[in-house]
C-alpha cells in the first residue's frame, strides 16, 4: 500500500481482555517498528523487527506485552489482560531495510482500557 | 533511560516569529537525527532530518543546526504560522536503525 496501514483506529476494551492490534507495513519495507503514545507523551519504542533477525523487544514494558511479524510483512501486537495504564496510543512504522532513514509511520491504534 | 532529551515542553509564538526547539542525546553512535512533525489524530510524520557530517541543514522555513562537540541539535522555524501549530519530536537513531525520540514540544502559534 501507499502508508503503513493500522487497524482498528479505536479500540475499547474491558480491563483484563487481550487485544490485538495489526500493522500492515509500506510494501518492500523490511523494518518494521511499534512504539506507544500516552496522552501529552514522547514515543515509548516498544519492539522492532528487521528482516529474519531476532527482534528487538527491549521495549516491551512487560510480558503481557508480545508481538509477531508474519512473513516478513504484517505484524500484531498482543496486550495480554490489558490494564488501565496499557491505555494509549499505539504506533506502527516501517522503513526500507539497510538503512537508518525513511522512517514512515501509520495513524495509530487508540486504545482505551475501562 | 532517556537518550534524548528535549525543551522546550512548550513553546508560544507570534505569527512571523522564529520557533527554536532544542534536543541533546547521550549516545555518540547515534547517526540520523530526525525531526517529526504531529497534528493531533494523526501519526508522526517526518519533517527534516541530518546526518553529524554536517552542521547545518536547511529546508524551506525550517532548518537543524547540529553541534556534534556539544551532542546538541535544534530545529528552528522560520517566519512561524499558525498552521505550524502542532507537536514536535528530535529523535535519534544508531545505525542498527532503533530509532529513540525526545518527549516532544507543543508548539502554538498566534495568529
Amino acid at each position: 500500500g501507499a502508508g503503513v496501514s493500522q487497524s482498528p483506529s479505536n479500540k475499547v476494551t474491558e480491563k483484563g481482555k487481550d487485544v490485538e492490534l495489526r500493522c500492515d507495513p509500506i510494501s518492500g519495507h523490511t523494518a518494521l517498528y511499534w512504539y506507544r503514545q500516552s496522552l501529552g507523551q514522547g514515543l515509548e519504542f516498544l519492539i522492532y523487527f528487521q528482516g529474519n533477525s531476532a527482534p528487538d523487544k527491549s521495549g516491551l514494558p512487560s510480558d503481557r506485552f508480545s508481538a509477531e511479524r508474519t512473513g516478513g510483512s504484517v505484524s500484531t501486537l498482543t496486550i495480554q489482560r490489558t490494564q488501565q495504564e496499557d491505555s494509549a496510543v499505539y504506533l506502527c512504522a516501517s522503513r526500507v531495510g539497510g538503512a537508518n532513514y525513511g522512517y514512515t509511520f501509520g495513524s495509530g491504534t487508540r486504545l482505551t482500557v475501562v | 533511560q532517556q537518550q534524548v532529551k528535549q525543551s522546550p515542553q512548550s513553546l508560544i509564538v507570534q505569527k512571523g516569529g522564529i520557533s527554536i526547539i532544542n534536543c541533546a542525546y547521550e549516545n555518540t553512535a547515534f547517526d540520523y537525527f530526525p525531526w517529526y512533525q504531529q497534528f493531533p489524530g494523526k501519526g508522526p510524520a517526518l519533517l527534516i532530518a541530518i546526518r553529524p557530517d554536517v552542521s547545518e541543514k536547511k529546508e524551506g522555513r525550517f532548518t537543524i543546526s547540529f553541534n556534534k562537540s556539544a551532542k546538541q541539535f535544534s530545529l528552528h522555524i522560520m517566519d512561524s504560522q499558525p498552521g505550524d501549530s502542532a507537536t514536535y519530536f528530535c529523535a535519534a537513531s544508531n545505525p542498527r536503525g532503533k530509532l529513540i525520540f525526545g518527549q516532544g514540544t507543543e508548539l502554538s502559534v498566534k495568529p
